[in-house]
Order: structure tokens, then C-alpha cells, then sequence
């Protein structure tokens, strides 16, 4: 089974910092993905970005990066030029196929950022 | 255009009383998954549809727990006899499943349940 592991509790930022938020997984797939949500205080999940196993490069959207080194197993989440908006919680997670084709998400505990003024 | 939707927003309820959450998927996604979210950890799988069928219903915890998606849209997650364990965010995400590596889930803002 997928397992995704976030050891940071809560991070602290000043404004137009960079900040990474780490992630590790653990898996036996050779093929997979990764994805970062931010769950801000009203609750919705929002998508930020993804990262295939077989992806050469490591993906980019906007303000956000993901560091992704695959021998180490993990995919680092880097949030360039921080706004106090980006205040929120953050979770990686690992999509596990079932035998029945459910695409589920692996979700690990989260990393609570606050963005300083 | 219009994003994954959940009813109610938030739900209170007695211990052994029965609740219905309601998810309205984006329009033209085939897959539906429903999570549970309890306080301070990441969601957790419950069931997923893919049209109408429940092709994985694995994570529901015990038989207390049911969902539905008669026409391959909305879905509605039941409970019946809840217990006070069962208090957490409730969300629903949906996907155009074309089967890629790529496959997105969009999830909506949740319901949260809180049982007395």
C-alpha cells in the first residue's frame, strides 16, 4: 500500500519568501502520481499541481514547484514569492489504483503554512 | 463553469438519527469519489462510482454506511444509526476519468457532520 509522509506540522513564513514543504511516499509501483492539494480555512480541496513517476522534469505551475527526486522518494512542494493567501493547509497525496480502476488518493497529515505580513 | 458542489455545508445531528450528504459533480465527470476528513489528518477513501455502479466501496467503514448514484450524477452519501465517531468533514471529488496518469480529482467544499 501507498504511503505518504509529511513531517512537518506547521511552517512559518515571512511575506514574498520562498518556503518548501517537504513529502516523502513510499511505494512498490514502478509507475505512479503524485499531487499537492491546499485546503485553505473554508475546507475545499484545491488542486496545485502533479508529478508523474516517468516525468523527466519536475513540474511547474505558476508560483508553485515541485522538487521531485525519485531515488530519495520524494516530491517537495516549493511556493516561490509567498502571498499572505497562500495561508492554508497543505497535503500531498499519492494516487493508488484498485483492481476496480479507482483512482484513490493517498493523503499524508498535512503541513499547516502561515504566511507572516 | 460550475465546480464539484456538496449539501448541507454543515449538519448536526443526534446520536441513531439517520443523515443524507448530498455531492453534485462537475458536469460530464464520469468518476465520483467520496473521503472522510477527521480533525487534523488527510482525507481518507471511502467509496468511488464510476457512472452509476459503486465499482469500489472499500473504505466505507461498516454497513452503516451507504452511498447512491442512480443517473450517474449527483450522488448522496447515507448514514444510518450514526454515532458520535462519525463526526468529520465528509468530501466529494469527481474526475473525467480518461484513465491517464494525469486523472484529476476536483473536490467540492465538503459537509461537515457533527454528531451529539
Amino acid at each position: 500500500a501507498q504511503k505518504i509522509t509529511q513531517t512537518q506540522p506547521g511552517m512559518f513564513v515571512q511575506e514574498k519568501e520562498a518556503v518548501t514543504l517537504d513529502c516523502t511516499y513510499d511505494t512498490s509501483d514502478q509507475s505512479y502520481g503524485l499531487f499537492w492539494y491546499k485546503q485553505p480555512s473554508s475546507g475545499e480541496m484545491i488542486f496545485l499541481i502533479y508529478q508523474g513517476s516517468y516525468d523527466e522534469q519536475n513540474a511547474t505551475e505558476g508560483r508553485y514547484s515541485l522538487n521531485f527526486q525519485k531515488a530519495r522518494k520524494s516530491a517537495n512542494l516549493v511556493i516561490s514569492a509567498s502571498q499572505l493567501g497562500d495561508s492554508a493547509m497543505y497535503f500531498c497525496a499519492m494516487r493508488e489504483v484498485s483492481i476496480q480502476g479507482a483512482q484513490k488518493l493517498v493523503f499524508g497529515q498535512g503541513t499547516r503554512l502561515t504566511i507572516n505580513p | 463553469g460550475a465546480g464539484v458542489s456538496q449539501t448541507p455545508s454543515n449538519k448536526v445531528t443526534e446520536k441513531g438519527k439517520y443523515v443524507e450528504l448530498r455531492c453534485d459533480p462537475i458536469s460530464g465527470h464520469t468518476a465520483l469519489y467520496w473521503y472522510r476528513q477527521s480533525l487534523g489528518q488527510g482525507p481518507e477513501f471511502l467509496i468511488y462510482f464510476q457512472g452509476t455502479g459503486a465499482a469500489d466501496d472499500s473504505g466505507l467503514p461498516n454497513d452503516r454506511f451507504f452511498a447512491v448514484r442512480p443517473e450517474g450524477s449527483v450522488s448522496t452519501l447515507k448514514i444510518q444509526r450514526t454515532e458520535r465517531g462519525d463526526s468529520a468533514v465528509y468530501l466529494c471529488a469527481s474526475s473525467l476519468y480518461t484513465g491517464g496518469l494525469t486523472d484529476t480529482q476536483y473536490f467540492g467544499p465538503g459537509t461537515r457532520l457533527t454528531v451529539l
